[in-house]
Formats: structure tokens, sequence, C-alpha cells
């Protein structure tokens, strides 16, 4: 059971949107910056957004943050079949001392 | 260029110890928090250990406290995980992950990535 809650799979069309949640309390994304990372199979997991909503360098804008309260979203625009991945949700927790993932969402692009 | 390369994985019984190794290059080490992060087979990404940058603060997960400790030689560029007692709960990959932000402030998530060591605990 993870501390943060994300829907097991979304899916959407190529060229269309999604939105991927993330819920947590104020003991973690309450109070602290979230992270969005995308992770395929046999590979290392990539930082999409970092501090909510900033993108590191290299990360088109087709992927966006957002927190407000104790919930977080993860925007990505104009899917693309390689878009297709397990998307985890990330920030610290106040309270365990603690880095706390969610439980991931897997993206389909049909 | 940021390159973390995990090593140390393997098979071992219940009970048995290992160290997991993560060899950093391509920036500064020693200005740097690190994680270690392992995902089970089937399962999501799980949080074990972070270390400051300078080895003074020292952080573990609930679920391996007491048994895994985690430490760092910034002579040698090296992150390291010493894992105790296994179990086949312990059964993962192993990833180490340098933290988005220099400096030894928390909390400092992780940002770059190697691509994970395999410990597989089996009778």
């Amino acid at each position: 059971q993870s501390v943060l809650t994300q829907p097991p799979s979304v899916s959407a069309a190529p060229g269309q949107k999604v939105t991927i949640s993330c819920s947590g309390n104020s003991s973690n994304i309450g109070n602290n910056y979230v992270s969005w990372f995308q992770h395929l199979p046999g590979t290392a997991p990539k930082l999409l957004i970092y501090d909510n909503d900033k993108r590191p360098s290299g990360i088109p804008d087709r992927f966006s943050g957002s927190k407000s309260g104790t919930s977080a979203t993860l925007g990505i625009t104009g899917l693309r079949t390689g878009d297709e991945a397990d998307y985890y949700c990330g920030v610290w927790d106040s309270s365990l001392s603690a880095e706390v993932f969610g439980g991931g969402t897997k993206l389909t692009v049909l | 260029q940021v390159q973390l390369v995990e090593s140390g994985g393997g098979v071992v019984q219940p009970g048995r110890s290992l160290r997991l190794s993560c060899a950093a290059s391509g920036f500064i080490f020693s200005a740097y928090t690190m994680h270690w992060v392992r995902q089970a087979p089937g399962k999501g990404l799980q949080w074990v250990a972070l270390i400051s940058n300078d080895g003074i603060t020292k952080h573990h997960a609930d679920s391996v406290k007491g048994r895994v400790t985690i430490s760092r030689d910034n002579s040698r560029n090296t992150l390291y995980l010493q894992m105790n007692s296994l179990t086949t709960e312990d059964t993962a990959v192993y990833y180490c992950a340098r933290a988005t932000f220099s400096g030894s402030y928390l909390p400092n998530g992780p940002r770059d990535w190697g691509r994970g060591t395999l410990v597989t605990v089996s009778p």
C-alpha cells in the first residue's frame, strides 16, 4: 500500500492529452515539492518534473506538472506511442523522514 | 554527463548479506545527496535510503531499518548499500540516484538514475 495514490492505468489515443493524478496528505504533498518520473522496463527511471512544475533540460513542454493542496497532477499532451511507460510521483514525507512514491500509473497510447 | 553504474547484485540465500556499489562519474560526487531506490518484480518504485553529500545525514525506509545501511566514499566517488539478514522480500532491482540539487539540505529528491542491479534472494 503506497503512501501516495495514483490510478493504476490511464489510456488515450495518439495526439490526445492525458492527466495522471497523485494524492497524498499534509505530511508529503501538502508541504513538499513533487517530482514525476517516467519508467520503461529495463531502463533507468527518468525525471520529468521536479519542484511541482519544473522541467529538467531536455524534457519537452508536452509534459507539465501542477499541485493543489495535497494532490498533484502530471499532464502529457500530443501523446505518442513512445510515451507508453509507467509514471510515478514522488515526494518527501516529513512525518516518515522518507522519500515516498505513488504506486505507479501505466500509460497506454491506443 | 552524469553516469551511475550499480554493481554487486546476484543470487543470495535468505539470511545472508550483500553489499551493492554505485560508481558515479560526470559530476562532483561529494556535492550531492544520493539515494537508493528498489523495484520488486511486478511492483512499483520503493525508496530505500538516502545519504547527504557529506555522509553525515542518513535516512532509511522503515522496511529496511536495522538491516540495511547506506554509506559513501567520496574519495572513490562510490555509493554503497550494505544489506544484511536478507529475505525474499528484498528481491528487487536496486537503483542508485543522484539528488536534484547540490548541497546537503533536505528534502532533495532523486534526479539522475542508474540502470540498476538485480538482487535475488532465494533458498
